[in-house]
């Protein structure tokens, strides 16, 4: 069975530090993996990272995979009240439309 | 460009009954995953839709089944209905479902399900 397990499962931080987020993956036929930001309802998209080694990035956001060691992180740096959110990774596989999903970091950014 | 549209955003309904969730993907997305969401499971997958035509299912039960029409809206209906069905249901569109950047799903609000 595909199993995506992210930690921390919550993070407190204050404005202004940098946080990393874990994911790791078992995901059969996998194809891709995919970083969401969920703040009230609808999951909003950050990254896709299909190759392994290519950092890619955003603003204060940057991500990462690693295909060897079926991981992937999402760094954030400088961050802000904004930033408070629920941080979704998912793996996609070669099989039409199924995204399996971490249960996600809960970040919480104080002033 | 509008968004995933789901409607209606909150339903509450009893034991037995049955219920008909509605998505409109992004113009020109013609595949539909749907998705629901609870604290203890989180977001799991449903089923996928593509030229009317479900490509995919996750391991729920058969009460769960959806369809999709040739604009590519879709549709998911959950028939008699128990309290372990009370989750948010999230649809995401994407532009074929498969390959690159094509592959990437967009989410709507969602529809908030109660059953009392």
């Amino acid at each position: 069975e595909d199993k995506v397990v992210q930690s921390p499962l919550s993070l407190v931080v204050h404005e202004g530090d940098t946080v990393t987020l874990n994911c790791s993956y078992e995901v059969t036929n996998f194809r891709s993996l995919l970083w969401y930001k969920q703040e009230k309802k609808a999951p909003t998209f950050l990254f896709m990272l299909t190759s392994s080694g290519i950092e890619k990035k955003s603003g204060r956001l940057s991500s990462i995979l690693d295909k060897k060691e079926l991981f992937s992180i999402l760094n954030i740096t400088a961050t802000q009240t904004g930033d408070s959110a629920v941080y979704l990774c998912a793996g996609l596989e070669t099989a039409y439309g199924k995204l399996t999903f971490g249960q996600g970091t809960i970040l919480t950014v104080h002033p | 460009k509008a968004g995933v549209t789901q409607t209606p955003r909150y339903l509450i309904k009893t034991r037995g009954q049955q219920v008909t969730l509605s998505c409109s993907p992004i113009s020109g997305h013609r595949s539909v995953s749907w998705y629901q969401q609870t604290p203890g499971q989180g977001l799991q997958f449903l089923f996928e839709y593509f030229s009317e035509t479900q490509r995919n299912k996750g391991n729920f039960p058969g009460r769960f089944s959806g369809r999709q029409f040739s604009n590519s809206r879709s549709e998911m209906n959950v028939s008699t209905l128990e309290l372990g069905d009370s989750a948010l249901y999230l649809c995401a569109s994407s532009l074929t479902g498969t390959g690159g950047s094509q592959n990437i799903q967009y989410f709507g609000a969602g529809t908030r399900l109660s059953v009392l």
